[in-house]
């Protein structure tokens, strides 16, 4: 079975200051895995995605991701927030081998303070 | 590219009215997705369809809902009478899968659907 674990409800930062938002996630298989990003009353747009290829994962917006197979782990950073990255963030697991659907995360919202 | 579209963006009815929600697919796309989001539940996945054909609507909430694909461009999801507990925003996403799924999903604007 798969599952996701987002750490953090609720990440606050200042302008100009690293982001970190965290996800672990649980997969019998290789994982497929995404971050999406959704500002308000908006639909969800994908971030960056890691598949097997690279472990560290660029995105768009200067996020990135590194997949670490032994911790688990695949969380999302910046190394400088700006005002326009608040929004609720969403890590996303799929079974690759199994052929299953993508397993959202509930989700951390960032909030980001001039 | 016009991305995942959906109509309406907003609806707003009285319990015990249909309400249908439609989508179309990014063209050459052959898995479709319905999700609802609530601040109660987060995200969850209703029911998709991989060329056509519904493979599991296991996340359907009960019988009052329901989902077609009538063709590879076209989707509706139905509920027949609608609650005020269904109220939520109801999210299409499509992606284009040759070995199953897994891969990326492109999401629509959403249907902020609120049932008085």
């Amino acid at each position: 079975a798969q599952s996701v674990t987002q750490l953090d409800s609720h990440v606050s930062v200042s302008e100009g200051t690293p982001v970190l938002l965290r996800c672990n996630y649980s997969s019998s298989y290789s994982p497929s895995l995404f971050w999406y990003v959704q500002h308000p009353n908006k639909g969800l747009q994908l971030l960056l995605k890691y598949t097997s290829a690279a472990t560290l994962v660029k995105g768009i917006n200067g996020f990135e991701a590194e997949f670490k197979k032994s911790e688990t782990s695949f969380h999302l950073t910046k190394p400088s927030a700006h005002m326009s990255d608040a929004a609720e963030y969403f890590c996303v697991v799929s079974d690759r081998g199994a052929g299953t659907a993508l397993i959202f995360g509930k989700g951390t919202t960032l909030s980001v303070s001039s | 590219d016009a991305g995942v579209i959906q109509s309406p963006r907003h609806e707003v009815t009285e319990m015990g009215q249909e309400v249908t929600l439609r989508c179309k697919p990014i063209s050459g796309h052959n898995s479709l997705f319905w999700y609802r989001q609530t601040m109660m539940r987060g995200l969850e996945l209703l029911i998709y369809f991989n060329n056509n054909v519904p493979i599991d609507d296991s996340g359907m909430p009960e019988d009052r809902f329901s989902a077609k694909m009538p063709n590879a461009s076209f989707s509706t999801l139905k509920i027949q009478p609608s609650e005020p507990r269904d109220s939520a925003v109801y999210f299409c996403a499509s992606s284009f899968s040759s070995q199953g799924l897994g891969e990326t999903q492109y999401f629509g604007p959403g249907t902020r659907l609120l049932v008085l």
